[in-house]
């Protein structure tokens, strides 16, 4: 079974630091793993997915995430946050055997931005 | 411009009542899907649909019903059986058997009054 484990319920940076949101993956088959962003009482925007390929993936808004199969992670990073990145953040998995079926999802982070 | 719609924004439901949530879609997908999102705990899948007429079941479907009539639309009836239903419902569709990303609409929040 497929399974998403994020670290770390609640980030908080300053504006300009790195941002850094964990994720790490249970899967017995290749995955398909994605992350999105939520704004308060809207639904999920993509903001960057790896299926095959170069295993570092760039995004929207200047995030980027790398897949690490030995480690099982897909780890989201930005190099200086922005007020604006303030949001909720998902990271998900489907096995690329199944891909177009549901995803799953890890709990989520909070990521908090002070001036 | 293609994308998901879903309706009403707010609903409120009386107890005993069974309350419908729209979603329809105009992106040509195949499959469509309901989420449950409660704080802290992500979003879990209730029910999904690959093809009109036939949809499956996801982890929380308890208390939920849906119907898939047409492709473009994927209602979501949440019933009296349904005993916590106060959450926020997220509608979502995508290519079937593709490395293509979900497209989600805004979400229903759904309370008891």
């Amino acid at each position: 079974a497929q399974s998403v484990t994020q670290l770390g319920s609640h980030v908080s940076v300053s504006e300009g630091a790195l941002v850094l949101l964990r994720c790490n993956y249970s899967s017995s088959v290749p995955p398909y793993l994605f992350w999105y962003v939520q704004y308060p009482n809207q639904g999920l925007q993509l903001l960057l997915k790896y299926t095959t390929g170069a295993t570092l993936v760039k995004g929207i808004n200047g995030f980027e995430a790398e897949f690490k199969k030995s480690e099982t992670s897909f780890h989201l990073t930005k190099p200086s946050a922005h007020m604006s990145d303030a949001a909720e953040y998902f990271c998900a998995v489907t096995p690329a055997n199944q891909a177009g079926t549901a995803l799953i999802f890890g709990k989520g982070t909070t990521l908090s931005v002070s001036s | 411009d293609g994308g998901i719609t879903q309706s009403p924004k707010y609903l409120f439901r009386k107890e005993g009542q069974n309350v419908t949530l729209s979603c329809e879609q105009n992106l040509n997908h195949d499959a469509m899907y309901w989420y449950r999102q409660d704080p802290g705990q992500g979003l879990r899948l209730i029910y999904y649909s690959q093809i009109v007429n036939d949809f499956q079941k996801g982890d929380i479907a308890e208390g939920y019903s849906v119907s898939r009539e047409k492709k473009e639309s994927f209602p979501l009836t949440v019933t009296s059986a349904q005993k916590n239903p106060t959450a926020f419902y997220l509608c979502a569709s995508s290519i079937v058997y593709s490395n293509q990303p979900q497209h989600f609409g805004d979400g229903t929040r759904l309370s008891i009054l």
